[in-house]
């Protein structure tokens, strides 16, 4: 089975400016997640969606940082305006359901310059 | 709040040579615990898991851990590591099956020849 895409794989942007992150799960996949990788730390949840409904965002800077999952397939995650602090890895993950193992894709590393 | 602790940023070691990365998780009545492995530029790759049953778990690899309740722990092991298992080890930890998965720090494993 084709694994989880994301889209673009790096991205080096000024602060104050704008960026969009893209992920296509694995087909037949429920749950989608936007996890934030900083240097040295583990993952860490900014959004959960269960097909285009929102589970949790209780971690997302939702001042600057929104994600939409239209149709219950694919998702963006979007950052306006950026921080230095936002440099960091950002990791896309899908499941068959909340209850099922995740699968990641290969993120897209943000520097914030 | 769950919380995981991976007390060794790095381990270093020859190939061929028995290894064991460290996990410790916060107390709670159940646990769900996992170990994902990420390789350079890459996405998590789940090696293996613990929800139930047997507290000796195996996974990908040749990698096993071990579920140990009294001393809230859930230590990484292979014994005999090869160049290719370079990478970074993540343990997680959640509640239950629609809990939010927390990760630790990582542990990078260097393998030399």
């Amino acid at each position: 089975e084709a694994g989880v895409a994301q889209s673009p794989r790096y991205k080096i942007i000024e602060k104050r400016q704008s960026v969009a992150f893209w992920c296509n799960p694995i087909s037949g996949h429920a749950t989608l997640y936007w996890y934030q990788q900083i240097l040295g730390q583990g993952p860490k949840l900014l959004i959960q969606f269960q097909n285009n409904g929102v589970v949790d965002d209780s971690q997302l800077p939702k001042d600057r940082f929104s994600a939409e999952r239209l149709k219950g397939v694919d998702s963006t995650l979007k950052i306006q305006p950026a921080k230095l602090e936002d440099s960091a890895v950002y990791l896309c993950a899908s499941s068959f359901d909340s209850y099922s193992p995740l699968h990641f894709g290969n993120g897209t590393r943000l520097t914030v310059t | 709040a769950q919380s995981v602790t991976q007390l060794d940023s790095q381990v270093p070691v020859f190939e061929e040579a028995p290894v064991e990365l460290r996990c410790n998780y916060s107390s709670s009545v159940s646990v769900y615990l996992f170990w994902y492995v990420q390789y350079p530029n890459q996405g998590l790759q789940l090696l293996l898991k613990y929800l139930s049953g047997s507290t000796l778990v195996k996974g990908i690899n040749g990698f096993e851990a071990e579920f140990n309740k009294s001393q809230t722990s859930f230590h990484l092991r292979k014994p005999s590591v090869h160049i290719s298992d370079t990478a970074e080890y993540f343990c997680a930890v959640n509640g239950g099956p629609t809990d939010k998965l927390i990760f630790g720090t990582g542990t990078r494993l260097q393998v030399f020849p």
